[in-house]
């Protein structure tokens, strides 16, 4: 089956720095997406990684491995309105998106 | 701006009685979803619409139709709403099946008493 994994709930401190991981299995690969979600609201797009490396937007990046079947989203200089879930997605061979259940991310003043 | 807009926000109904739900989109996408998301859980794609051409999950139940008359408009049918339907209702859109990302309306949190 296909399967996504990251962990349920996290904790930071304001200013400080986290990283997230998702590891997958899918029939296939076409891309791996981050998407914030905060509480009631619907997703909205962080990034999108295709190729092996590291991509930068600002205070968030993304970085993928292809052959461990491994992300993760780095937060750098977090702030209160980070608080939120964040869900990584795998774009499988039939460009089905495949969804994790997301991690809840607190951040502490 | 181009956008994608779900109406109502919140919709309360009572349990076997039909409801519908709306999803409009300004982006001239081809790919229209329709996902289900409860509390603490991935969203699960119920169905998508490649232009005209209907694709349903398997396991996505009858009591959930799909309608998308024209590009720009598609709807969620649920027939006979059960309690363990209630839940967020997300639309999304992308380009084309092989794009980049999904975008995604603000959802519809459906309430069934």
């Amino acid at each position: 089956g296909q399967n996504i994994d990251q962990p349920t709930e996290m904790t930071a401190t304001e200013g400080a720095i986290v990283q997230i991981n998702c590891t997958y299995q899918t029939s296939g690969f076409n891309g791996l997406f981050w998407y914030q979600q905060h509480a009631g609201e619907a997703p909205t797009f962080l990034s999108y990684n295709v190729l092996d490396g590291l991509e930068e937007k600002g205070r968030f990046s993304s970085f993928l491995s292809r052959s461990k079947g491994y992300s993760y989203l780095l937060l750098k200089e977090l702030q209160m309105k980070d608080s939120a879930s964040y869900l990584c997605a795998v774009k499988d061979s039939n460009y089905q998106l495949i969804w994790g259940a997301g991690t809840k991310l607190i951040i502490k003043p | 701006d181009a956008m994608v807009i779900q109406n109502p926000r919140y919709q309360v109904t009572q349990f076997g009685k039909p409801v519908t739900l709306s999803c409009s989109q300004t982006l001239n996408h081809n790919v229209m979803y329709w996902y289900q998301q409860k509390s603490s859980q991935a969203p699960k794609l119920l169905f998508h619409y490649y232009d005209k051409d209907f694709n349903n999950e398997a396991d996505t139940p009858d009591n959930f139709q799909s309608r998308r008359p024209n590009t720009s408009f598609c709807f969620l049918d649920i027939r006979s709403p059960g309690l363990g339907d209630a839940a967020m209702y997300l639309c999304a859109t992308s380009r084309d099946r092989e794009a980049d990302e999904q975008f995604f309306g603000p959802g519809t949190r459906l309430t069934v008493l």
